[in-house]
Formats: C-alpha cells, structure tokens, sequence
C-alpha cells in the first residue's frame, strides 16, 4: 500500500517562479525524505527530514514536516527549467523492524517552462 | 565510483521465460533493495537485504527471488515471467539500516512481457 499521497499530481510554471509540493502519509515516521527523478532515469536524493525536525534547507529546497498533520512539503524556490522531473516523497516508518524499508508516494511531476 | 550499477538497461521476454536482472553497489553499502516502478504507483519494494548474507521480502515478493551473491552483489530473478510483471526496476543501496541514511539507486532495468 502507498503511504504518501502527493499534491498535485501535476505541476506546470515558469522560470523563476516557486514551486510547491506536498505529501502527506498515514503512519508514524523516523523520516521522511524527498527524491527527484528525471525521465528515464534513477531517483536521487534530495533531502532527508527527521521526524523531530520541522524545516529543513539545501540550496533552493525547503522541507518543512509537520507530524502533527501527518504531512510535508518541499519548495523549490526561483525554478529553473533544469528543475524538470518527478518529485517523489518517501517514508521511513517509526517503531519495530523497519529496515531502512522506504514507502514512496506516487510523485508530483513538476514542468518548468523556460 | 559508478554507484549503483544494473543490468540489462532493457529486457523483452516472452511470458513463462525466466531471467536474473543483476545489481551491483561499489559504496561498500551493507544494504540493498529491489524496487519496480510502474506507472501512478511510485516505487514498491520488492525484496530488501538489511546485511549481506540476509534477504526478507517486501511490498510485492510474490514472482521474484533475489540473492546476496556478496556485499557488492544483489540479483533479482524472475522464475516464470508474467506480462504483470511489465515495469521498470530499480536497485538500490544504503549504508545501512539506520533512520540517518538515504538509498542511492540505480539507473533501472525497463522490463517488457510479451
């Protein structure tokens, strides 16, 4: 079963401009992390936020979790058409033997326009 | 380093034929996982190994087994391939188990079934 639901499914802007996504889950988290995937490629890391953290910054990213609503957000900040792909969340569930077992939601395909 | 490592990057097989897709991690990763990526479902997790010389399943066993041929090594096979099992497939790798670590993964394996 998927544990992240994402939104938008979707998301088209231009250069420049910010962009949103959020994600929320159902269980209790240790993390919860972001991944980007160009087309036809492998997924990479992003960002990793712990479950007793609410903001965290790289670069142009901005996580920010809140457990309390069982959601997370990423913002891009001044887009750049680069910045085109799929953005995926994924969860590291908390308690018994989780394994490093990550659960992914089903990603927000964001299109930066140049 | 390359990273993660997959092949074959593509694969036609009749349904009923069998096929190994290999993994290999040049991180000294202690963990690696199967996933398959299929469209609107984010990735699942098809089998995990937390520690060389283990292998547990996960979201989607049924139809594959794996191997931890060593620590660098994690294989997938296909025993009787079923056009269900159409998708993309992904490796990935981490340190380890840990809530600390992201998964590096990959470029895929996209596998059609005829």
């Amino acid at each position: 079963s998927q544990q992240g639901e994402e939104d938008p499914q979707a998301l088209s802007i231009q250069e420049g401009e910010n962009a949103t996504m959020n994600c929320s889950y159902k269980t209790s988290i240790n993390n919860l992390q972001w991944y980007r995937q160009n087309s036809g490629r492998g997924l990479v890391h992003l960002i990793l936020i712990r479950s007793n953290e609410r903001e965290k910054h790289s670069g142009r990213l901005r996580v920010t979790l809140d457990t309390s609503k069982k959601s997370s957000s990423l913002l891009i900040t001044a887009s750049r058409a680069a910045d085109t792909a799929s953005y995926f969340c994924a969860t590291l569930n908390a308690g018994g033997t989780s394994y490093g077992k990550l659960t992914f939601g089903q990603g927000t395909i964001l299109t930066v326009h140049p | 380093n390359a990273g993660v490592t997959q092949t074959p990057k593509f694969q036609v097989l009749k349904t009923g034929q069998s096929m190994t897709l290999q993994c290999a991690q040049d991180m000294n990763h202690n963990s690696m996982y199967w996933y398959r990526q299929d469209p609107g479902m984010g990735l699942r997790l098809i089998y995990y190994s937390a520690s060389e010389g283990t292998t547990d399943k996960g979201e989607v066993p049924n139809g594959y087994n794996v191997s931890r041929l060593n620590k660098r090594e994690f294989s997938l096979r296909l025993e009787s391939a079923a056009p269900s099992q159409t998708s993309v497939y992904f490796c990935a790798s981490s340190p380890g188990t840990s809530s600390v670590y992201e998964q590096y993964f990959g470029p895929g394996t996209r596998l059609t079934v005829t």
